[in-house]
């Protein structure tokens, strides 16, 4: 079947770095997206992996590892805004988005 | 630019009511449109997608429908709701011939069933 697994919840500190992390199961793999999503709002595009390695995005990095069906979202530099949740969605053969339930991030002063 | 709208933004309808929400993406030609419900502590759940007017895939058994009348206009539709039907209905867009081929979501609605 196809599955995508990640933790329900995390907490950190202002200032900090964060890793969430995903694994994922599907028929076929054509990448690995990661969106935010704050709490009442639709979620937002935050990046896309589909070779395996890092993607750098300002304080927001997404590495893939295709053959561990792994991947993780690393948020540096931690501001109150990025409490919200983080959802894993992979994309299998039938090129439809396969959503994990999210982690929720708060993020403490 | 592209945008995306949804509306209403928030519905209260009794159960055994009907149901229409609606969906318009501007900017773009011939995207590919999504259906979704999210549930309270749960992930999103794809409804529908279509990838042309007329073109309506279903990906669960509901007592919900999809209809695309224009290229730009996605509708979800319900003769008689259910208190399960209660959510936060999310369209998303893929623009043809984008890579990759990232959804964009509407601002949602939010749906109680009471």
């Amino acid at each position: 079947g196809q599955n995508i697994d990640q933790p329900t919840e995390m907490t950190a500190t202002e200032g900090a770095i964060v890793q969430i992390n995903c694994t994922y199961q599907t028929s076929g793999f054509n990448g690995l997206f990661w969106y935010q999503q704050h709490a009442g709002e639709a979620p937002t595009f935050l990046s896309y992996n589909v070779l395996d390695g890092l993607e750098e995005k300002g304080r927001f990095s997404s590495f893939l590892s295709r053959s561990k069906g792994y991947s993780y979202l690393l948020l540096k530099e931690l501001q109150m805004k990025d409490s919200a949740s983080y959802l894993c969605a992979a994309v299998g053969n039938t090129d439809k988005l396969i959503f994990g339930t999210g982690t929720r991030l708060q993020v403490f002063p | 630019s592209q945008t995306i709208h949804q509306w209403p933004a928030t519905l209260v309808q009794p159960v055994g009511s009907p149901l229409s929400l609606e969906c318009t993406v501007e900017g773009t030609s011939n995207p590919n449109l999504y259906w979704y419900r999210q549930a309270a502590g749960r992930g999103l759940q794809l409804l529908f997608y279509s990838v042309g007017i007329g073109q309506i895939s279903s990906e669960v058994p509901q007592n919900l429908s999809a209809s695309r009348p224009q290229d730009r206009q996605f509708i979800l539709s319900s003769k008689k709701l259910l208190l399960s039907d209660s959510g936060f209905y999310l369209c998303a867009w893929i623009s043809s011939g984008q890579f990759p081929d990232t959804q964009y979501f509407g601002p949602g609605t939010r749906l109680t069933v009471l």
